[in-house]
């Protein structure tokens, strides 16, 4: 089955600087890799996204980009502010039906 | 609108009770989900259902009993649980947004408790 891998597992910036996240995966089939943010006491929320057939994708402060070849993905956030301060999952799919996800990354942002 | 609403939020419950956790979504998703989450761990899945039939099931002891009754709503039936089951229980419903991508989305969760 798939694997994922996430680093850091836990990464502090000061506010205003970037924060990047990368997962690495093992099945060349996935096709699809979500990033899910979860805040204490609440259920991950889907961030951003990006599909097999794209290298990078862009929303407002937040990035996503994917190398196929080397079976990394990559979070990035630009700006960062304390409600960024989260856990944040990435996670890998190729049947549709189920999502591997990787370990965390518990990130800080210091105001 | 991408909700996914779960009751109850928190439950307690003693190892000889039978409860039930909630799982409803009205955005015409035909798969649905039950994963279990400890604290600083990722989600981890217990089951799925497609098209109101299980699809997978991850080897979850038969205490934990999941049951699709329509396709808005997903239940998890709680016997006999052991205080290791005590856990963010999370419900996820997920939609096809291309040909093999499925974009997935989780409820609040609700915080478990055995005692």
């Amino acid at each position: 089955g798939e694997n994922v891998e996430q680093h850091p597992s836990t990464l502090s910036v000061q506010e205003g600087d970037s924060a990047v996240i990368k997962c690495t995966y093992s099945d060349s089939a996935s096709n699809y890799f979500p990033w899910y943010k979860q805040e204490l006491g609440k259920g991950p929320q889907l961030i951003i996204d990006i599909r097999s057939n794209v290298g990078e994708k862009k929303d407002q402060r937040i990035a996503v980009t994917l190398n196929k070849t080397a079976k990394h993905f990559s979070l990035h956030i630009t700006e960062t502010q304390p409600e960024d301060s989260a856990v944040y999952f990435c996670a890998a799919s190729s049947t549709g039906n189920q999502f591997y996800f990787g370990t965390g990354t518990s990130l800080t942002v210091i105001p | 609108d991408t909700e996914v609403t779960q009751t109850p939020k928190h439950l307690v419950m003693g190892m000889t009770n039978k409860k039930s956790l909630k799982c409803e979504q009205h955005m015409g998703h035909r798969a649905m989900y039950w994963y279990k989450q400890k604290a600083k761990k990722p989600p981890e899945l217990m089951f799925v259902y497609s098209y109101e039939k299980l699809s997978i099931n991850e080897s979850v002891p038969s205490r934990f009993s999941p049951e699709c009754p329509n396709s808005s709503l997903l239940n998890l039936h709680l016997h006999a649980l052991q205080p290791e089951d005590s856990a963010l229980y999370l419900c996820a419903s997920s939609q096809r947004v291309a040909r093999g991508t499925y974009e997935q989305y989780f409820g609040p969760g609700t915080r478990l408790t055995v005692t």
